[in-house]
Order: C-alpha cells, then structure tokens, then sequence
C-alpha cells in the first residue's frame, strides 16, 4: 500500500520551454504533497509544500512563478517548471504522508528533468 | 543540508560487516526518520523514532536519537551488497506543520 507514482521518470526539454511532472496516490489520499529537488549526490531540498485545494507553501529561495505547483485532487498534484533553463536541470521527487500528522513519507521514483 | 550533518559522508566495507551512520540536527524534532535511496530512484522509508525514544530496533536496522546531543545513528548489522545506497536522517521539526528536512546523506558501498 501507499504507493507514489511520478510521472514522466526523465524529459528532456529546450530552453524556454515548459515541463509539467505529475505525482499521484494511487492507494490512498494526500491531503498534502511535497516537492524535493536533489542535486547529483547531494541530499534533498525541500522546494514547497502542496496542498489540495489552496495554494502551495514554498520555502525560502524558490521562485513560485517559475515551480509552479497546482494540487486539483486528494490524488494528484503537479509541478511546472515554467520557462526552464539549463540550471534548473535537476531531479525533483515528489511524496506523500497517509493522514494527517508528521508521518513517515512515501516518495515517487522522481524525475530526471534535463534543459538543453 | 536545510537541517543538518550526516558522516560519513561515504562508507565503503565488506559484506557482513556492520555499518553505522550518524545524523546530526539543528532544532527541537518530533521525531526523526531513516531513508535509504537507490541511485536515481526515489527514497524508502526504513525506520521512525520518536522524540521520547533513546532506541529502536527493525529487523538489521537498530537506530539510536539522543535529544540532548541532537544526533542518531543508524547501525545496519551483517551488511548485505544489496544494502548498498544512500541513507539519509530526516527530521520533522517542531516548529508546527508537518514538513520534512532532509540531512546530507551516507553513500553506503558494501563489498561483495
């Protein structure tokens, strides 16, 4: 149970370009979602926190207008990344937490987003 | 890391052995989670520790939090290769809401 599932895995895109990742629940219901960026091995950085039917809440330093995060569904949420460049070439991964409260996260298998 | 250390930043030993990793963090958790992830996957949750407990065991894991020091230890016994991965601290503070912090990760290479 609790499965995460992210979609695409990799997309290869152009400067100034825009790319929508998807990641759904598909056995359970995320009132909240999180989205992580991880640099190649280096630890996860917390980009925002996704919550159905408002806005999202996005850390310190993320640009919201260029992370774009729309959370329609208890099941679904999505992460544009808005006119990407090569910089924002990263991996993003997304997780959910079954219920309410500070409990353990199930991760998406991520995407490997490249700008060229 | 947005909330702290981890070493060593790489562990590299043979099969059967143990291997153990420390966290370190910065501010007063709820509690503290250990994930392992295999490359350019996303990450698993291993094991959960409250703010109230000193110890806690799950299968080969035994993880260890001291409050007062704010640091765990995650000890991995009779190490397997297919334990090879990273393993990351992940702390919920308690400075309300529910989001996760990640610490910077151990890159575990266990020998066959």
């Amino acid at each position: 149970g609790a499965v995460v599932s992210q979609h695409p895995s990799w997309v290869i895109c152009k400067s100034g370009t825009s790319v929508k990742i998807e990641c759904r629940s598909l056995d359970f219901q995320a009132t909240t979602m999180f989205w992580y960026r991880q640099f190649p091995k280096q630890s996860l950085m917390l980009m925002a926190t996704s919550n159905e039917g408002s806005k999202a809440t996005y850390e310190q330093g993320v640009e919201k207008d260029k992370f774009l995060i729309n959370h329609a569904s208890l099941t679904l949420s999505t992460l544009t990344v808005t006119s990407a460049h090569p910089e924002d070439s990263s991996f993003y991964i997304c997780s959910a937490s079954v219920g309410q409260g500070r409990r353990p996260l199930h991760f998406g298998n991520g995407t490997r987003l490249t700008v060229t | 890391s947005q909330q702290g250390e981890e070493d060593p930043q790489a562990l590299s030993i043979q099969e059967g052995e143990n291997a153990t990793m420390n966290c370190s963090y910065k501010t007063s958790i709820n509690n503290l989670q250990w994930y392992r992830q295999n490359s350019g996957r996303g990450l698993v949750h291993l094991i959960l520790i409250r703010s109230n407990e000193r110890e806690k065991h799950s299968g080969r894991l035994r993880v260890t939090l001291d409050t007062s020091k704010k640091s765990s230890s995650l000890l991995i016994t009779a190490s397997r290769a297919a334990d090879t991965a990273s393993y990351f601290c992940a702390t919920v503070p308690n400075t309300g809401g529910f989001k996760t912090i990640f610490g910077a990760g151990t890159r575990l290479f266990v020998k066959a």
